[in-house]
């Protein structure tokens, strides 16, 4: 079945560096939508990347489609406090959204 | 104010019983979905409905049933055959078919079951 990687399980972040997390997928996806959840909190949409090769940005959030539309990326920019939580990505195959396990962000001030 | 509500927020009951989580939505979205949350392992999908009446099944449906006699409204029933059911339970809702529109998730029920 499809399956959705994410890495790293865990990023320690210290303030103001830069970071990037990595969403794989053993099949082609349709799209792909990413999700932050805060600690205590719910998963909440932050975008969609629908073509091949897309790049968009959210302020100090670059997010990547792969050429083969296998896999994505998220890249954040000088990490803030307000950064913290889970981000997750969901790859959509065959009317299918798969999560992946998320990657868990923690920042040292 | 237009969102998605779960209730309660904790629940706890005891190995055999069965539990109904509720979820009710007024954004007027056709489709709903329950996911269950455990450390580690991200949001697997155990039941969605893409319309009123009509529901089907997830990736982990074994020991829930769910509902959808109303729009608004898709209750999650977790069975005493649900082998390990202490969890984090989220409901989501979304215009149209899963993965084509963004999904709104509700604020969750932490299950606990001893």
């Amino acid at each position: 079945g499809q399956q959705v990687m994410q890495i790293p399980q865990y990023q320690h972040v210290q303030e103001g560096e830069d970071f990037t997390t990595y969403c794989n997928s053993s099949t082609t996806l349709s799209n792909i939508q990413w999700y932050k959840q805060r600690p205590g909190g719910h998963p909440v949409f932050l975008i969609q990347l629908v073509k091949s090769g897309e790049v968009k940005k959210q302020k100090r959030l670059t997010f990547q489609f792969g050429e083969a539309k296998k896999n994505s990326s998220l890249h954040i920019t000088a990490t803030q406090t307000t950064d913290v939580g889970t981000y997750f990505c969901a790859g959509l195959n065959d009317y299918k959204l798969s999560f992946g396990a998320g990657t868990t962000v923690t920042v040292r001030a | 104010d237009g969102g998605i509500t779960q209730s309660p927020k904790y629940l706890f009951r005891k190995e055999g019983q069965n539990v109904t989580l509720s979820c009710e939505q007024n954004l007027n979205h056709d489709a709903m979905y329950w996911y269950r949350q455990d450390p580690g392992q991200g949001l697997r999908l155990i039941y969605y409905s893409q319309i009123v009446n009509d529901f089907q099944k997830g990736d982990i449906a074994e020991g829930y049933s769910v509902s959808r006699e109303k729009k608004e409204s898709f209750p999650l029933t977790v069975t005493s055959a649900q082998k390990n059911p202490t969890a984090f339970y989220l409901c989501a809702s979304s215009m149209g078919r899963g993965g084509t529109y963004e999904q709104y998730f509700g604020p969750g029920t932490r299950l606990t079951v001893t």
